[in-house]
């Protein structure tokens, strides 16, 4: 049972580059969550979706984009990367049965 | 939307000593309230949580309480140790439980003195 698989681990990119972070997870969990982690600011809500097909904004959406076309897939995109967006991210993945969130590894991404 | 503010963001304490972390939010319409500890360069891991139908709950060392009237909550460590230096953060939802919208406090680096 892998849990929540985040893919890549590291990412490097250039100013206006776009690239997708993937995350999966294999318990059939209904809600899906992205956060950023920043040094001092905790993990910030980027965007969540309670399922398939079901997205929504969370405390900072902007220059990111969201898609849920299965249960198991929640992958982030950023369009055009900003050296803003240079943070350590997490996807979490939780189901109403229960009360824990399942963090993935984490991808460090790095906008130069 | 509900803010969540955490203090205080550093803490240290010799071994075997107490250790408590407080948290305030804004959103009276919150009623989950779960601890996550992070250790360094891995992921954030549930350590406890606690609803807002409950005031107290506990763990071993670790406790949580909850004042709904003040909206504030606090994690409370006991007989501290060396494994339990790392971040902890708090985060508040609504619903029945965890629906994937989780907003967390800022973070407190505990270091445990040996």
């Amino acid at each position: 049972n892998a849990g929540v698989t985040q893919t890549p681990k590291f990412q490097v990119l250039k100013t206006g580059q776009s690239m997708t972070l993937q995350c999966a997870q294999d318990m059939n969990h209904e809600y899906m969550s992205w956060y950023r982690q920043d040094p001092g600011m905790g993990l910030r809500l980027i965007h969540y979706s309670v399922g398939a097909g079901i997205t929504d904004q969370g405390e900072v959406p902007n220059g990111y984009n969201v898609s849920r076309s299965t249960t198991e897939d929640f992958p982030l995109r950023l369009l055009s990367a900003a050296p803003s967006q240079t943070s350590v991210y997490f996807c979490a993945s939780s189901t109403q049965g229960s009360t824990e969130a399942f963090f993935g590894q984490g991808t460090r991404l790095t906008v130069v | 939307g509900e803010n969540v503010e955490q203090h205080p963001s550093t803490l240290s304490v010799q071994e075997g000593d107490s250790a408590v972390i407080k948290c305030t939010y804004s959103d009276s319409a919150s009623n989950y309230f779960p601890w996550y500890k992070q250790e360094l360069g891995k992921r954030p891991q549930l350590i406890i949580d606690i609803r807002s139908n409950v005031g107290e709950k506990k763990d071993q060392r670790i406790a949580v309480t909850l004042n709904k009237t003040a909206k504030h909550f606090s994690l409370h460590i006991t007989e501290t140790q060396p494994e339990d230096s790392a971040v902890y953060f708090c985060a508040a939802s609504k619903g029945s439980g965890n629906t994937g919208k989780l907003i967390f406090g800022q973070g407190t680096t505990l270091q445990v003195k040996p």
